[in-house]
């Protein structure tokens, strides 16, 4: 079954320093999404992308954060000058269409800021 | 504001009940909706999705829409301890798809 793929699994970075986060979607999908989710928390939405650009993004995708789809095939999350609070679980997704259709989630990055 | 709320629980049933999970939400144009599972640990995994009024079943789960109401919920028939997780509504308007908090079930053999 086709899969997201998230890499690193765990990163853990300095506070104030820059990450990347990568993800690969599913080849035929052509929405893709970055999630995020605090420990013990809800699943908060940060940001949509299709054709190759920023569709909707949440009030906490600010200017620390931008996306970016620099081949045909990786889909990355940029986190600049990290903080404690950024702390969590950050999730990919990505789907086959818009209104009716379901994402499938990578298995995530647990990113640490200490 | 697009609020989608459940109960978080934890919700207890015995093995073989039917278990029952519901949500809210806010936004009114609000057009698909969606019930994810997610083990501790792990990340969503699409179970049901429904977008019309009414009921639509698939296998032991049956998904309920309510538009009027603004409530979807979900029924776990013949539930297993396998079933025991969080249990998240989702729901979709244009690309923004929200999530509740969820709800934790827990399924005792």
């Amino acid at each position: 079954e086709p899969e997201v793929t998230q890499t690193p699994s765990h990163q853990v970075t300095q506070m104030g320093q820059e990450v990347i986060l990568r993800c690969v979607p599913i080849s035929n999908h052509l929405y893709f999404y970055w999630y995020r989710q605090i420990l013990g928390q809800k699943v908060e939405f940060l940001v949509s992308f299709y054709n190759n650009e920023i569709s909707e993004k949440s009030e906490i995708f600010d200017d620390q954060f931008s996306v970016e789809r620099p081949d045909g095939s990786n889909f990355t999350l940029k986190i600049r000058s990290t903080k404690l609070e950024d702390s969590a679980m950050y999730f990919c997704a990505s789907s086959r269409g818009n209104i009716n259709y379901g994402y499938t989630f990578g298995s995530g990055t647990r990113l640490t800021v200490v | 504001q697009k609020e989608v709320e459940q109960n978080s629980g934890p919700l207890s049933v015995p093995e073989g009940a039917i278990a029952s999970l519901n949500c809210t939400y806010s936004d009114r144009v609000s057009q698909s909706f969606f019930w994810y599972r997610q083990y501790s640990g792990k990340s969503p995994e699409l179970i049901m999705s429904i977008y019309s009024n009414g009921d639509k079943e698939d296998g032991r789960f049956t998904a309920q829409l309510n538009k009027a109401s603004q409530y979807v919920s979900l029924l776990i028939r013949d539930s297993q301890p396998s079933d025991s997780a969080t249990y998240l509504c989702a729901v979709k308007s244009n690309n923004d798809m929200r999530f509740g908090a969820g709800t934790r079930l827990t399924v005792k053999p």
